[in-house]
């Protein structure tokens, strides 16, 4: 079936606009996760829905960085007034719930964010 | 706070030379250690789930250990698609697996 989605692929931003950057999960799956990868390092956790539910947003860098999730399906991160420091990949991952078992992470392609 | 590092952070290999990678991890409540690869320009694409301390996965050319401080992915006779990013991640603490802490990753390179 459909894996995770994300768009746009790429995205150039001149230092200061806004942007907002789309995920799909696999259709199911109740749980989402943001990830932020910097080149060459591995990803770190922004934050991630149970359902509509933002659980945990102890990863967001700053208060420029929001993500939502209204119906529990698709979900929107958005980060306010570009900085040079938010040029990076940024990645989602969906899983079908929080407990064993059900916890594995299947990631999307990733949005790659350049702000100039 | 949780922390996970992996070595080497490059490793090449000649086509059919074995070898081992790396994740040393110092969490509170290991709940599950994960093993990705992760192609250029891709997403992490999932490989095996580690529980608990003595358990073992394998998959075709690679096999995962885990013990009570580090996790190891051995890989048996590398064929030059093998060749990828391998990232070691950890779910701790709590009652649920929610975020996942990742190594650096490992940046194989298998030569033909």
């Amino acid at each position: 079936g459909a894996g995770v989605s994300q768009s746009p692929r790429y995205k150039v931003a001149k230092r200061g606009q806004d942007v907002a950057l789309r995920c799909d999960p696999i259709s199911g799956h109740v749980s989402l996760f943001w990830y932020q990868q910097a080149l060459g390092q591995g990803p770190e956790f922004l934050t991630y829905f149970q359902n509509e539910a933002q659980l945990d947003k102890s990863g967001l860098p700053s208060d420029r960085f929001f993500a939502e999730r209204p119906e529990g399906s698709v979900s929107t991160l958005k980060i306010q007034r570009t900085q040079q420091e938010d040029s990076a990949v940024y990645l989602c991952a969906s899983s079908l719930g929080l407990y064993r078992g059900r916890e594995t992470q299947y990631f999307g392609p990733g949005t790659r964010l350049l702000v100039l | 706070e949780d922390q996970v590092t992996q070595s080497p952070e490059a490793l090449r290999l000649q086509e059919g030379e074995s070898s081992s990678l790396n994740c040393s991890y110092t969490v509170s409540g290991l709940r599950g250690l994960f093993w990705y690869r992760q192609d250029p320009g891709k997403g992490p694409e999932f490989l095996f789930t580690l529980y608990s301390a003595g358990e073992e996965k394998e998959k075709e050319r690679l096999k995962a250990t885990l013990t009570k401080k580090e996790s190891f992915l051995h890989i048996t006779a590398p064929k030059p698609e093998d060749s990828a990013t391998y990232l070691c991640a950890v779910a701790a603490g709590g009652t649920s697996y929610g975020k996942l802490t990742f190594g650096q990753g490992t940046i194989l390179t298998v030569h033909p």
